[in-house]
C-alpha cells in the first residue's frame, strides 16, 4: 500500500534564504508525482508535475526533483519570499488503482519578512 | 474563468440532515474526484469517475452517493448527516493525454460542518 511522508512538518525560515521540502513515497510504480500548495481557507494550486520518466522539473523560483529508485522527491524554493508561506503538498499516482492520487501529510512554510 | 468550481462554498447544517455539494469544470478533463480533508488537513480520496463511470470508490460509507451526469458535472449528496462528516470536500480533476499524464487541478473546496 502506497505511502506518502513529508518531512519536516512544519518550517520557519527567513526571507531570501533557499530551502528544500522532502517528500517520501514507500511504493516506486507511480506514473507521476505532483507538488502542490495551499493557502489558509484556499484550495490546491498545482506548483509542478513530474512525469515517472522525468527526474526533475523547474518554474521560476521552484525546482521539483524525482528519484523514483529511492522513493523520494524534493521541492527547491530559491530566494524564499513571504508570499511563499503556504502549506505545500506533494501527491503520488501510482500504476494500481490510476485514477487516485495519493497525498502527503503536507509541510507548513512560514517566510518571516 | 474558473476551472473547477464547487458550490456551496460554505454549508452548515444539523446532524441528520441531508446536502448536496455541485462540482463544474470547464477543462474538457474525462476524470473528477471528490477528495475530502479533515481538521489536520490530510486529503483522502473518497471517488474517482472517468467518462462518468464510477471509477474508485474508497470505502466510503454508503451515505454518500456521488453522480455525474456528464463528463463536466460531479456532485455529491449525502445523507443523514454525523459529526464526523465535517470537514472540507475538495472536488478535482484530471485528464490524461500522450504527453502527460493527468495534472490534477481543485477547486476552491466546500467547507461542510454538521452541528
Amino acid at each position: 500500500k502506497q505511502e506518502v511522508t513529508q518531512i519536516p512538518a512544519a518550517l520557519s525560515v527567513p526571507e531570501g534564504e533557499n530551502l528544500v521540502l522532502n517528500c517520501s513515497f514507500t511504493d516506486s510504480a507511480i506514473y507521476n508525482l505532483q507538488w502542490f500548495r495551499q493557502d489558509p481557507g484556499k484550495g490546491l494550486t498545482s506548483l509542478l508535475l513530474i512525469q515517472s520518466s522525468q527526474r526533475e522539473q523547474t518554474s521560476g523560483r521552484l525546482n521539483a526533483s524525482l528519484d523514483k529508485s529511492s522513493g523520494r522527491s524534493t521541492l527547491y524554493i530559491a530566494a524564499s519570499q513571504p508570499g511563499d508561506s503556504a502549506t505545500y503538498l506533494c501527491a503520488v499516482r501510482p500504476w494500481t488503482g490510476t485514477y487516485k492520487y495519493i497525498f502527503g501529510t503536507g509541510t507548513r512554510l512560514k517566510v518571516l519578512a | 474563468d474558473t476551472a473547477v468550481s464547487q458550490t456551496p462554498k460554505y454549508l452548515v447544517t444539523q446532524m441528520g440532515n441531508d446536502k448536496s455539494i455541485k462540482c463544474e469544470q470547464n477543462l474538457g478533463h474525462d476524470t473528477m474526484y471528490w477528495y475530502k480533508q479533515d481538521s489536520k488537513k490530510f486529503l483522502k480520496i473518497m471517488f474517482s469517475y472517468n467518462n462518468k463511470e464510477l471509477i474508485i470508490n474508497e470505502t466510503v460509507p454508503n451515505r454518500f452517493s456521488p453522480k455525474s451526469p456528464d463528463k463536466a458535472h460531479l456532485n455529491l449528496h449525502i445523507n443523514s448527516l454525523e459529526l464526523g462528516d465535517s470537514a472540507v470536500y475538495f472536488c478535482a480533476s484530471s485528464q490524461d493525454t500522450a504527453e502527460r499524464t493527468g495534472e490534477l487541478f481543485f477547486g476552491e473546496g466546500s467547507r461542510l460542518t454538521v452541528l
